[in-house]
């Protein structure tokens, strides 16, 4: 059984550009929440995706967009890249958009602007 | 506001000395607790979800418990390889989306 996949693993940007991460979510989830994790904290919450639309939304600019697809897979794009946005980017997959079931992670994308 | 804070921030033990890790948490109606373990570099591995007060789960050397404040991560005569940061998170209210703690740092050495 498949887990959750991300890609890529890595990636360098430079400030101003834009950059698209990926996410397949785990076998029977429908439901994906983007996550962001700078060094030393814990995961902060982007957003989430739930039939193909965004379901709630954390305290992130607009620069900060996503995309689900009918497979469930979704992407998140990032727009005129600033320093901070360096961080881990964490996709969590789950069942059901309202539901108390876990979230399971991906490996996460490394994203570094210089 | 829900909040999430998670103590100590790092905890160094010997193998073999038992100890706990510590998450007290305000949201406005719990709908999950929930514990991950997370290697450098990684993203979080789930291990635990508690729902209500009293409640208890053990895996292997570690057992996780809930109060309405608080919960706890015992870990039983840990390994090198128990080595990792403990993230806490809760969900509440009406939302999906979780809160998590900064984690702890715990460092196993043989």
């Amino acid at each position: 059984d498949a887990g959750v996949t991300q890609s890529p693993t890595h990636l360098i940007k430079t400030r101003g550009q834009q950059v698209t991460l990926r996410c397949s979510p785990k076998s029977g989830h429908d439901t994906v929440s983007w996550y962001q994790q700078a060094l030393g904290q814990g995961p902060q919450f982007i957003f989430q995706y739930y039939e193909e639309e965004e379901r709630q939304r954390g305290n992130f600019p607009d620069r900060f967009s996503g995309h689900q697809f009918p497979n469930y897979s979704s992407e998140l794009n990032v727009n005129a890249l600033l320093l901070g946005d360096s961080a881990l980017y964490l996709c969590a997959s789950s069942w059901g958009a309202g539901s108390t079931y876990e979230q399971y992670f991906g490996p996460g994308t490394r994203l570094t602007v210089t | 506001e829900d909040q999430v804070t998670q103590s100590p921030e790092a905890l160094r033990l010997q193998e073999g000395e038992s100890s706990s890790l510590n998450c007290s948490y305000t949201v406005s109606g719990l709908r999950g607790l929930f514990w991950y373990r997370q290697d450098p570099g990684k993203g979080p591995e789930f291990l635990f979800t508690l729902y209500s007060a009293g409640e208890e789960k053990e895996k292997e050397r570690l057992k996780a418990t809930l109060t309405k404040k608080e919960s706890f991560l015992h870990i039983t005569a840990p390994k090198p390889e128990d080595s990792a940061t403990y993230l806490c998170a809760v969900r509440g209210g009406a939302t999906n989306k979780l809160i998590f703690g900064t984690g702890t740092l715990l460092a196993v050495q043989p």
